[in-house]
């Protein structure tokens, strides 16, 4: 079984700031690992995903994220923020066997301010 | 491609009744999967169709929860005799194929139960 750790429940920063969103994971076995955004109002949205390959992932609105398997994290960056990226954010597990059922974590609400 | 569509949004109802909600995924998605998500909390995996086979039940899916998907296309939930406890956002989500795909989610059904 897998689990995962957010440990931050809000992060409030200005716009323009830097922001990391942290996530952590436990799985006793290999995972694939996901950043999901809920926009106020709407259904989750794919952000970003690591399957394999380079350790750094990027998504196309400037959000990355970087599988640390030795510290079993994924954490989620933004060199500068906007206001648009306020919004709930879900790091998410599964395991890296066959079909794809996905353990999330509960959340972090990022909230950007002027 | 019009997305993942869940029908009614919202549903309010009174403990002991019973409840359907409906689901349907993207056109040639042959898996199907239903999430809970309560306040707070990410969301939580109920069960999961490859077509119409249902392949996999959480433990939170208790008896009075059932789920079907005739003939592999659209997808219910129901559950009969509701609690106070069941006051939840109830989430489909469908991908496509075998091996690891990306899960679409729907906007969500809101049940409150009073």
């Amino acid at each position: 079984a897998q689990s995962v750790t957010q440990l931050d429940s809000q992060v409030p920063v200005f716009e323009e700031a830097p922001v990391e969103l942290r996530c952590n994971y436990s799985s006793s076995v290999s995972v694939y690992l996901f950043w999901y955004v809920q926009y106020p109002n709407q259904g989750l949205q794919l952000l970003l995903k690591y399957l394999s390959g380079s350790t750094l992932v990027e998504s196309i609105n400037g959000f990355e994220a970087e599988f640390n398997k030795s510290q079993t994290s994924f954490h989620l960056r933004k060199p500068s923020v906007h206001i648009s990226d306020t919004a709930e954010y879900f790091c998410a597990v599964s395991a890296n066997s066959g079909y794809s059922t996905l353990t999330f974590g509960k959340g972090t609400m990022l909230l950007v301010s002027p | 491609d019009t997305g993942v569509s869940q029908d009614p949004r919202h549903k309010i109802t009174k403990r002991g009744q019973n409840v359907t909600f409906r689901c349907d995924p993207i056109s040639e998605h042959n898996r199907l999967y239903w999430y809970r998500q309560t306040l707070g909390q990410g969301p939580e995996f109920l069960t999961y169709f490859q077509n119409e086979a249902q392949l996999e039940k959480s433990r939170l899916l208790s008896d009075r929860f059932s789920a079907e998907r005739p003939k592999g296309s659209f997808s219910t939930l129901e559950i009969q005799r509701t609690e106070q406890g069941d006051s939840a956002m109830y989430l489909c989500a469908s991908s496509r194929g075998q091996g690891l795909y990306e899960q679409y989610f729907g906007p969500g059904t809101r049940l409150t139960v009073t």
